[in-house]
């Protein structure tokens, strides 16, 4: 079973900073499975970013995804009072076929 | 538009049973995948079941295998999920989600993500 873990656990920034994310795999993947998602509170999670670098439609283009192998980022270019929320990376795999990381929390400075 | 929308939790006692609906529309349902994602109260997204489009084929997480049951039905445009045994730790919001749809390796090979969402329902398992 492969294993997602995101750092920081909890990101404090404040608006028009920039924002980095990590989401590292037990073992390698290939990044064409790798998935980011933002879920604010109260509300379903969002698609962000999928194939590791593309972007879901609608993102804004200061949402960014790279890596490959067993390091994967999430990058928000200058960060908007909207993009405070928590973030997750999912992987489809073998067993079990779909696995989230444990979440990123990017909250107000 | 697309729309998904949860119903069918509620508050329930450990070991019953609650079945959770997901009503599509704005999409040709029959066409798509389908998930079952939570999340517990504190807890990060657990993914727990996905269905084929045509439900030949369905997975499930180990932590509801043996116990959950995903199933569609097409001609309704519906998802279901049959949840038995309930354990207090399936407290949770339960999402549905459609299996987003793209390729690459020229066409060989499909992504696997959730990408539209419905707004989820809340299952509590308590005595």
């Amino acid at each position: 079973e492969i294993v997602l873990t995101q750092s920081p656990g909890t990101l404090s920034l404040s608006p028009g900073e920039r924002a980095t994310l990590s989401c590292r795999a037990s073992q390698s993947v290939n990044s064409n499975y790798l998935a980011w998602y933002q879920q604010r509170p109260g509300q379903a999670p969002r698609l962000l970013i999928y194939g590791a670098s593309s972007r879901a439609t609608g993102i804004p283009d200061r949402f960014s995804g790279s890596g490959s192998g067993t390091d994967f980022t999430l990058t928000i270019s200058r960060l908007e009072p909207e993009d405070f929320a928590v973030y997750y990376c999912q992987l489809y795999g073998s067993s079990p076929p779909y696995t989230f990381g444990q979440g990123t929390k990017l909250e107000i400075k | 538009q697309v729309q998904l929308v949860e119903s069918g939790g509620g508050v329930v006692q450990p070991g019953r049973s609650l079945r959770l609906s997901c009503a599509a529309s704005g999409f040709t349902f029959s066409d798509y995948a389908m998930h079952w994602v939570r999340r517990a109260p504190g807890k990060g997204l657990e993914w727990v079941a996905v269905m084929s489009y045509d439900g030949t084929r369905k997975y499930y997480a180990d932590s509801v295998k043996g116990r959950f049951t995903i199933s569609r039905d097409n001609s309704k445009n519906t998802l279901f999920l049959q949840m038995n045994s309930l354990r207090p730790e399936d407290t949770a919001v339960h999402y549905c989600a459609t299996e987003g749809v793209g390729y690459f390796g020229s066409g060989s090979y499909a992504y696997h993500y959730m990408d539209v969402w419905g707004k989820g329902t809340t299952v509590t398992v308590s005595s």
